[in-house]
């Protein structure tokens, strides 16, 4: 299973688009890439999913170029509920299990 | 939306003790999974499960734990003699294999807190 690593955390203010990078450098041809989103005392929800290019549905856009070692989740307009740890993690169909990293915390302000 | 459920959501037990965590996976789901997150800590994978067979489990996975699909819609977690140190949050997910996204990405519920003293 491929490595990441993402920023330890980041803060933004209300409003603002947020952009969180994730390298996977050793990500493998068969490999997606998945985000999760977490709040404290629940399970981590699923954001948003891709192979290449990207990919965007109702709560983010997911950014992979090209070479596809590195990713980019972005958040529109962030608010104070978007306060959370986002994880970006890479696995093929059929991966059994998920790696999680320390993911980053991102804290929104008003 | 259909959601993974557990319970309880949280479990005190004494040590020593035997514990059983229950999920109820999103219906159609064939895979099924447990995780661990101890307090401040990474999301860890325990296990993974399909077709009544485990597929994949982890060190932490130990004689301790079982995992069973006692019917068609539980999926459950045992630790036999409990430990301080398995105190953590507990989450289950399940995926289809058939889904819209062709990588099956899991869902969790959103756990079970499993408080030994």
């Amino acid at each position: 299973l491929a490595k990441t690593t993402q920023p330890i955390s980041m803060d933004s203010y209300e409003g603002q688009e947020v952009n969180i990078t994730c390298s996977h450098n050793n990500i493998a041809t068969n490999d997606y890439i998945t985000w999760y989103q977490q709040f404290p005392s629940q399970g981590p929800r699923f954001i948003i999913q891709g192979y290449k290019t990207k990919v965007t549905n109702e709560v983010a856009s997911l950014f992979i170029p090209a070479d596809r070692k590195s990713s980019t989740l972005s958040l529109p307009r962030v608010s104070l509920s978007d306060t959370a740890v986002y994880y970006c993690l890479v696995g093929s169909r059929g991966t059994y299990k998920y790696i999680f990293g320390t993911g980053t915390r991102l804290k929104v302000l008003a | 939306e259909p959601e993974v459920t557990q319970t309880p959501s949280h479990q005190v037990t004494q040590m020593g003790q035997e514990v059983i965590l229950r999920c109820v996976p999103i219906s159609n789901h064939l895979y099924f999974y447990w995780y661990r997150q101890i307090l401040g800590q990474k999301v860890e994978f325990l296990v993974s499960f399909y077709n009544n067979e485990i597929s994949e489990k982890s060190e932490i996975f130990d004689d301790q734990f079982s995992v069973e699909r006692p019917d068609g819609s539980n999926f459950t977690l045992k630790i036999r003699s409990t430990k301080l140190e398995d105190s953590a949050m507990y989450f289950c997910a399940s995926s289809d294999p058939s889904g819209t996204y062709s990588n099956q990405p899991q869902h969790f519920g959103d756990g079970t807190r499993l408080s030994i003293l």
